[in-house]
């Protein structure tokens, strides 16, 4: 079983709706989690931290269900611009080696 | 300010050449880092390196070796590459405790063909 596991997708959705993807991780001790972007032939980049308590940034929202050892994305109002693959990445402090990533999630908007 | 930036974008080499690409960043990060990149397998860590002086392995490091020259620079060699190293290869880089190591910033990456 993989450290940390996406659904590769595509999910394939209509401007303006709703999408949410998970990702389950298998360590408990994991302490620290974030969501990448990347779009097609770029880098990463960090999309948003996940607190424990769930947070928001702007359209997007980000939980953590450390019981379920599952994070989650929820994107509202979809733009065409947020086409993309979202990663999941999962750390612990204690060394850099555990520093995991997801093979992300691709997601399409369409018109 | 350039982030982090890494040379050749593009390389084709052909079986047992080496190479070394080269990898600076601009923001004062202790910690930096490289990965491969396969499609379907996600990001997998090679070498980090947590502090200039230090650097130790991760998931995949064979094949591989390092440097840290300095704080800025991390540079990754391939002292005989194989078709199974062609993969585009990231360097990042990130402040070095709690959860500053997940946020890490990256290169644009190097596309690496072994022929």
């Amino acid at each position: 079983r993989k450290e940390v596991e996406q659904d590769p997708g595509p999910f394939n959705v209509p401007e303006g709706a709703t999408v949410a993807f998970n990702c389950t991780y298998s360590n408990s001790a994991s302490q620290s989690f974030f969501w990448y972007r990347q779009d097609c032939r770029k880098e990463p980049k960090l999309l948003m931290s996940v607190y424990s308590s769930g947070n928001e940034d702007g359209r997007f929202t980000a939980q953590l269900n450390r019981a379920s050892q599952y994070i989650s994305l929820l994107i509202r109002d979809s733009k065409l611009s947020d086409s993309a693959t979202y990663l999941c990445v999962v750390t612990s402090y204690s060394s850099a080696s555990k520093i995991i990533f997801g093979s992300g999630t691709r997601l399409s908007i369409r018109p | 300010n350039a982030g982090v930036t890494q040379t050749p974008k593009f390389q084709v080499l052909k079986t047992g050449q080496s190479m070394t690409l080269q990898c600076a960043q601009d923001m004062n990060h202790n910690s930096m880092y490289w990965y491969r990149q396969d499609p379907g397998m996600g990001l997998r860590l090679i070498y980090y390196s947590a502090s200039e002086g230090t650097t130790d392995k991760g998931e995949v490091p064979n094949g591989y070796n390092v440097s840290r020259l300095n704080k800025r620079e991390f540079s990754l060699r391939l002292e005989s590459a194989a078709p199974s190293q062609t993969s585009v290869y990231f360097c990042a880089s990130s402040q070095t405790s709690g959860r500053a190591v997940g946020q890490q910033f990256f290169g644009p990456g190097t596309r690496l063909t072994v022929l």
